[in-house]
C-alpha cells in the first residue's frame, strides 16, 4: 500500500492564482481530511469527508473547496490564492466502522507558497 | 470553541534525560486524545488515549490521560537525539460538525547529545 499520497510536494503560486492539490488514499478509508499547518502552529481543519459524494466544511474553510467523487480521492481546491494561503496542506484519512482506534494517516505534505 | 492547550511549547534537555509533555483541553463531547509525533514532514501517530487512568506504552514513550482534570502527559524516559520533534497532541469530539482532530500548537521538544 502507497497510503496517503500528496501532490505536488511545493507549489509556488501568485497571488489570484488558482491550484488543486491532489490526495490519493489506497486504504479503503472512508473518512478523510484536509488540514493547514501554519509555522509555529498545530494543524487546522479545512474540510472533511465521510464517504464518497459528501464533503463538510471544517474549522477554516474560507478560500477552499473540495469534492469526492470516488473513495479513493479527495482534491482541494483554491479559487484565487491571497497570502494568507501560504501553508503547509496535509491530507489524511481514517476507517470509521466498527470499533476504534479510528487512526488517521497522513500524507507527506504539500508546501504551498503565495506571493 | 474547542480549545487543546499544549505546554512547554519548546523545551532542550540532554541525552538520557526524562521528559514530560502536557496537553490539556476544554472540548465538548470528547470522545479521545491522540498523541503524535512530528519530525521534518507528516506526523505519525503515537498514541490514543480513550478511557481515564489507564497508561498507554511504547517502549520508553508513555502517556496517561485524566478525564476529570481534562488532560494527558506524554513521557519520554531515557531521552535520545532521534526523539527531537514536534509532538502534537489532538483531541477528537463525537457527535455533530467537523469530525476530525483539533490539535494543540505542539511542543518543540530538543535532545541535545
Amino acid at each position: 500500500n502507497a497510503g496517503v499520497t500528496q501532490t505536488p510536494k511545493f507549489r509556488i503560486l501568485k497571488i489570484g492564482q488558482s491550484m488543486t492539490l491532489q490526495c490519493a488514499q489506497d486504504m479503503n478509508h472512508n473518512y478523510m481530511y484536509w488540514y493547514r499547518q501554519d509555522p509555529g502552529m498545530g494543524l487546522k481543519l479545512i474540510y472533511y469527508s465521510v464517504g464518497a459524494g459528501i464533503t463538510d466544511k471544517g474549522e477554516v474553510p474560507n478560500g477552499y473547496n473540495v469534492s469526492r467523487s470516488t473513495t479513493e480521492d479527495f482534491p482541494l481546491r483554491l479559487e484565487l490564492a491571497a497570502p494568507s494561503q501560504t501553508s503547509v496542506y496535509f491530507c489524511a484519512s481514517s476507517y470509521r466502522g466498527g470499533r476504534p482506534p479510528y487512526e488517521q494517516y497522513f500524507g507527506p505534505g504539500t508546501r504551498l507558497t503565495v506571493t | 470553541e474547542d480549545k487543546v492547550v499544549q505546554s512547554p511549547l519548546s523545551l532542550v534537555v540532554h541525552e538520557g534525560d526524562t521528559v514530560t509533555l502536557n496537553c490539556s483541553y476544554e472540548v465538548t463531547n470528547f470522545r479521545s486524545l491522540l498523541w503524535y509525533k512530528q519530525e521534518k514532514k507528516a506526523p505519525t501517530f503515537l498514541f490514543m488515549l480513550t478511557s481515564s487512568g489507564i497508561e498507554k506504552k511504547s517502549g520508553r514513550l508513555s502517556s496517561i490521560l485524566d478525564k476529570k482534570e481534562l488532560f494527558s502527559i506524554l513521557n519520554i524516559t531515557a531521552t535520545q537525539t532521534g526523539d527531537s520533534a514536534v509532538y502534537l497532541c489532538a483531541v477528537k469530539i463525537s457527535g455533530g460538525g467537523a469530525d476530525g482532530l483539533t490539535f494543540g500548537k505542539g511542543t518543540h521538544l530538543i535532545i541535545q547529545p
